[in-house]
């Protein structure tokens, strides 16, 4: 079972673009959703992450938007680089830290 | 920042072989560390949790004797794939966080294991 639903699957962004991907969730008791960056052959870096008390988040060119009452969050990526072309990941944790990932999102950035 | 090593980075080995990967946290305690299984271009899913001092945890549908978790230290878990057939070649990443900060964790590199 899917705890964490992700779209689109692959996602393709001019440079300087933005990229969106969204998330979706069943279980109330998540708490805190990260999202993640990987690269092939590595694993999972954090890129951002944000609590349901927040709406959005934003770090640098990455912004989280938080929606609680849809059970919704999305992953804005401003001014796209081909440097950000990755997997990405959703995630989402309760208690003992055990993380639920979304199914991932392949962003390619074309120059 | 934290690291999480995980050793070896890529094993392949005969079927009906047992292998082992080690996941260590490099500057930092964990009493709980994470392993994941990811097929190409999936998802990771949470196989167990292993737990500093007492058995790990399996998620449903994953056979805690074809996969031992050892978490013989703070700094230190194993998974041992035990008698790998070809349907356990996959990446195995593993994760950790510091005992006192219960959001944050750091993942391995990962480790490609390929059964012939």
């Amino acid at each position: 079972q899917q705890q964490v639903k992700q779209s689109p699957q692959s996602l393709i962004v001019q440079k300087g673009g933005i990229s969106i991907i969204n998330c979706a969730y069943e279980n109330t008791a998540f708490d805190y959703f990260p999202w993640y960056q990987q690269f092939p052959g590595k694993g999972p870096a954090l890129l951002i992450a944000i609590r349901p008390d927040v709406s959005e988040k934003k770090e640098g060119r990455f912004t989280i938007s938080f929606n609680k009452s849809a059970k919704q969050f999305s992953l804005h990526i401003m001014d796209s680089q081909p440097g950000d072309s990755a997997t990405y990941f959703c995630a989402a944790s309760k208690i003992r830290n055990q993380f639920y990932f979304g199914t991932g999102t392949s962003l390619t950035v074309i120059p | 920042g934290a690291v999480v090593s995980q050793h070896p980075s890529w094993v392949i080995c005969k079927s009906g072989t047992s292998v082992k990967i080690e996941c260590r946290s490099l500057d930092f305690q964990a009493t709980t560390m994470f392993w994941y299984r990811q097929f190409p271009k999936q998802s990771l899913m949470l196989m167990a949790t292993s737990n500093e001092g007492s058995k790990a945890t399996y998620e449903q549908g994953v056979e805690k004797d074809k996969f031992l978790i050892n978490h013989a230290s703070l700094t230190l878990s194993t998974l041992t794939v035990t008698s790998a057939h070809p349907e356990d070649s996959s990446f195995y990443i593993c994760s950790a966080g510091p005992s006192g900060n219960p959001d944050t964790q750091y993942f391995g590199p990962g480790t490609r294991l390929t059964v012939l």
